[in-house]
């Protein structure tokens, strides 16, 4: 159990367009997920806190206007990048938590985001 | 904040017991993980600590966990090519809080 799947994998796009990105629990109820961003041979930066049915909370020096997240269900939640821009190219990586009492967060596969 | 801090590389031969070693400060942390990241692909739970055990041992894997010195280390025994990967400790703090801290990640390679 606790999987957690992203679509799409990999994503190129041009400057100035938005992706969205899904994340989708398989196999149990997120009410929480998180969405996280990975630079090359660094550690995951948290981007924000997405809760079932309220309004995301973003960490500090994200822009919420650019990156939108929605959690419209207890199974997905989406992140999209708005005007997408070279510097955007990053791997993103969402994660959820299954409720069952050890706030083990569970992570999808990630999504390698290309701006040209 | 939460500091979370791991050696950024470790190198061993097929076969060896490998140790990764991670620091934290605060000393409210109450769940202590270990996830696997293998290149391109997201992370994987290895396995998880308590803050009230000492140690906690799955197959090869082996946790342990000094309160006292904030230390947390994962050893892996009989280290395969397969293992090779990133290595990252993560901890959530007390107080109620969802969010973890990730560690710097450590870079296993395992030599044939």
């Amino acid at each position: 159990g606790a999987v957690v799947s992203q679509h799409p994998s990999r994503v190129i796009c041009k400057s100035g367009t938005s992706v969205k990105i899904e994340c989708r629990s398989l196999d149990f109820q997120a009410t929480t997920m998180f969405w996280y961003r990975q630079f090359p041979k660094q550690s995951l930066m948290l981007m924000a806190t997405s809760n079932e049915g309220s309004k995301a909370t973003y960490e500090q020096g994200v822009e919420k206007d650019k990156f939108l997240i929605n959690h419209a269900s207890l199974t997905l939640s989406t992140l999209t990048v708005t005007s997408a821009h070279p510097e955007d190219s990053s791997f993103y990586i969402c994660s959820a938590l299954t409720g069952r009492g050890t706030d083990t967060q569970y992570f999808g596969p990630g999504t390698r985001l290309t701006v040209l | 904040g939460e500091d979370v801090e791991q050696s950024l590389f470790l190198s061993v031969r097929e076969g060896d017991s490998s140790v990764i070693n991670c620091t934290y400060t605060d000393s409210s942390s109450t769940y202590l993980y270990w996830y696997k990241q293998e290149p391109g692909a997201g992370l994987q739970l290895l396995t998880y600590i308590f803050s009230n055990m000492d140690m906690k041992q799955d197959q090869r894997l082996t946790v342990l966990l000094n309160k006292k010195d904030k230390h947390l280390s994962l050893r892996i025994a009989d280290t395969q090519t397969g293992d090779s990967a990133i290595y990252f400790c993560a901890v959530l703090p007390g107080g109620g809080y969802q969010k973890v801290t990730f560690g710097t990640g450590t870079k296993l390679q395992v030599i044939p």
